[in-house]
């Protein structure tokens, strides 16, 4: 149980363009939704909480007009990089918490999604 | 504010050898810790995590770590390593959360390690 997708898991785009990462919740609720970005070889940087029916919550430094996200229901958050750069190619990732797994603090982590901007 | 540091970004041991992965945080408040694992161009999977009581803490694949509050430190171990341990390990931190939801993860730069034969 408590498994987290992500789609695309690979994407190329040109510069400019618009891409949307999705990351479900297969067999829990998630009502709590986190953004992260990896950069090569380096830690998992926090870009911004989401929860289920509410704007998201983004860390500082990061910009909301840029990385769209949208937590529409308890099983699906999306992360929407706009007008994207070179610079915002990195590995993306989410992770989801639930409401039946409150009291476990877990956060389960989904496989990630690479972006590549040309 | 919580913070945490990981001692070496490249740990290399030999097959069979003991592994010790070093972690150390900083909270002003009881905090939850957590060991993850990643393989290349993949997610992360939890080894193990602290919350309350027994501070020796087992988890997967025959890795442990131990809370140490007067230390500040949740190190992770594994007596034999195996080829298969090579990897990303992450530690990171969080706290209770008194309101219902879910507080954010605060990870290490992370360490590599390297197993050789």
């Amino acid at each position: 149980g408590a498994v987290v997708s992500q789609h695309p898991s690979r994407v190329i785009c040109k510069s400019g363009t618009s891409v949307k990462i999705e990351c479900r919740s297969l067999d829990f609720q998630a009502t709590t939704m986190f953004w992260y970005r990896q950069f090569p070889k380096k830690s998992l940087m926090l870009m911004a909480t989401s929860n289920e029916g509410s704007k998201a919550t983004y860390e500082q430094g990061v910009e909301k007009d840029k990385f769209l996200i949208n937590h529409a229901s308890l099983t699906l958050s999306t992360l929407t990089v706009t007008s994207a750069h070179p610079e915002d190619s990195s590995f993306y990732i989410c992770s989801a918490a639930g409401s039946g797994r409150a009291r476990s603090n877990e956060q389960f982590f989904g496989p990630g999604t690479r972006l590549t901007v040309l | 504010a919580q913070s945490v540091t990981q001692l070496g970004s490249h740990v290399s041991v030999s097959e069979g050898a003991l592994v010790l992965l070093r972690c150390n945080y900083s909270s002003s408040v009881p905090p939850y810790l957590f060991w993850y694992v990643q393989y290349p161009n993949q997610g992360l999977q939890l080894l193990l995590k602290y919350t309350t009581g027994a501070t020796l803490v087992k988890g997967i694949n025959g890795f442990e770590a131990e809370f140490k509050k007067s230390e500040t430190s949740f190190h992770l171990t594994k007596p034999s390593a195996h080829m298969s341990d090579a990897a990303e390990y992450f530690c990171a931190v969080s706290s209770r959360s008194f309101s219902g939801g879910y507080n954010k993860l605060i990870f290490g730069a992370g360490t590599r390690l390297a197993v050789h034969p």
